[in-house]
């Protein structure tokens, strides 16, 4: 079974600094995505990715997020200057194309803490 | 974005069936019906989907009405590692909204 790869599995970070959360995402696969999960609360899209470009934000993906392919296997999430309400588990999905009949995979997430 | 409603919760006793039911009344023609489930602390993981015609893959069953309003996720015989929160989430074909969107899905408790 194919799978999304996500690093770090943690992160504690402090205030104010910068964090990249790294995905692999399915290796034939064309669109990427990044959604967060606050503790307790609903799993919220924040971006998606085609052709090196981003295709749809959220109004959570403000300036301090940025996304990247930077190698065509490697997906990131940057966030510039970490905030305390950016404690979340940040998941990257992926999909070969997103026609309706087709599956979304999500990896097991990168859980960020900020301090 | 064509909505979805759930019940917040459920139980079901370990090794019994257990039927989800999801209601979407404003479906439209061409939205399909997508499962995902979120067991602690993972992500959402896919479970199955249709478009007009009952499923069934090794994981569940998709029952979907005939006027497509509702749908039920079946899963034929609970075991404690099925304990997750079950979410149904409608999508449009391509060049519609490619995202998915979560409600807070049925949290499934099973019992031992």
């Amino acid at each position: 079974e194919p799978e999304v790869t996500q690093t770090p599995s943690h992160q504690v970070t402090q205030m104010g600094q910068e964090v990249i959360l790294r995905c692999v995402p399915i290796s034939n696969h064309l669109y990427f995505y990044w959604y967060r999960q606050i503790l307790g609360q609903k799993v919220e899209f924040l971006v998606s990715f085609y052709n090196n470009e981003i295709s749809e934000k959220s109004e959570i993906f403000d300036d301090q997020f940025s996304v990247e392919r930077p190698d065509g296997s490697n997906f990131t999430l940057k966030i510039r200057s970490t905030k305390l309400e950016d404690s979340a588990m940040y998941f990257c999905a992926s999909i070969w194309t997103p026609n309706g009949g087709n599956t979304i995979y999500f990896g097991e997430g990168s859980w960020l803490t900020v301090v | 974005d064509a909505k979805t409603t759930q019940p917040n919760s459920m139980e079901s006793n370990e090794e019994e069936p257990v039927h989800l039911p999801c209601n979407h009344s404003t479906i439209s023609g061409t939205d399909y019906i997508h499962w995902y489930r979120q067991l602690p602390s993972q992500g959402p993981e896919y479970v199955i989907h249709g478009l007009t015609s009952n499923v069934n893959n090794r994981m569940a069953s998709l029952a979907i009405a005939e006027d497509r309003k509702s749908s039920t996720l079946i899963l034929h015989r609970a075991t404690l590692r099925d304990a997750a929160v079950y979410y149904c989430i409608l999508r449009d074909p391509p060049f519609g909204n490619e995202k998915l969107t979560f409600g807070t899905g049925t949290r499934l408790t099973i019992i031992p």
